[in-house]
């Protein structure tokens, strides 16, 4: 089983729905990442959480939101999808100075 | 604040040829320092961190990255490149002060026969 665990691997969602990606882990790391890579642009930070009641926002925040349901869950919501959400997200966590993994992406399409 | 830089948006080397892919990066502390590679439809996979000690610091596939503080710079190198090493590779940095690690934009490499 993978380390890190991103759900759904791929969508489509019409402009205006509710979408929520789901991020697992089992490496019982604290720190939990969501990033959106566009081409380009690298990756972008989304929000991140250094533990369960900590959430920060990133460079990029607007128009979504995070919930850090357990150490081990972190999840990203997009409450109102527009079509410049199309990308490519990931997921990733870490401990202290160690490297960070990283899910396998969701691919995310808006139309 | 936080950043990180790769210049290049591609790098093109004949398989053979040493290649070096640039990164520098700004933090307020000491860095820690990473690279990482992206294959096709893939995740981003570990190459090599700096954390601290020698500042040679080397990875997976034969790749090493030198740290240079005073030009706050930590490139990528390998001595002879892989047609198979063509990929898209990104930069990292968190300063020590337990903040949050950043991306590079990425770097493409084309490794041609």
């Amino acid at each position: 089983d993978a380390d890190v665990t991103q759900t759904p691997r791929n969508r489509i969602t019409k402009t205006g729905k509710r979408i929520m990606l789901e991020c697992s882990q089992t490496k019982g790391h604290d720190r939990m990442y969501w990033y959106r890579q566009d081409p380009g642009l690298g990756l972008r930070l989304i929000y991140y959480s250094f533990d369960v009641k900590d959430i920060n926002k990133g460079e990029i925040s607007d128009g979504y939101s995070v919930s850090r349901q357990a150490q081990a869950k972190f999840s990203l919501s997009l409450e109102s999808a527009i079509p410049n959400q199309t990308a490519l997200y990931f997921c990733a966590t870490h401990r202290g100075n160690t490297e960070a993994f990283f899910g396998q992406g969701t691919r995310l399409t808006v139309v | 604040a936080q950043s990180v830089a790769q210049p290049e948006d591609q790098v093109n080397v004949a398989e053979g040829n040493p290649l070096t892919v640039k990164c520098t990066y700004s933090v307020s502390g000491n860095p820690y320092l990473f690279w990482y590679v992206q294959y096709p439809n893939r995740g981003l996979q570990f190459l090599l961190k700096y954390i601290t000690g020698d500042n040679l610091v080397k990875g997976s596939y034969g790749f090493e990255a030198e740290f240079n503080k005073s030009q706050t710079s930590f490139h990528l190198k390998k001595p002879s490149a892989l047609v198979s090493d063509s990929a898209l590779y990104f930069c990292a940095v968190r300063d020590s002060s337990a903040s949050k690690i950043i991306f590079g934009s990425g770097t493409r490499l084309s490794i041609r026969p």
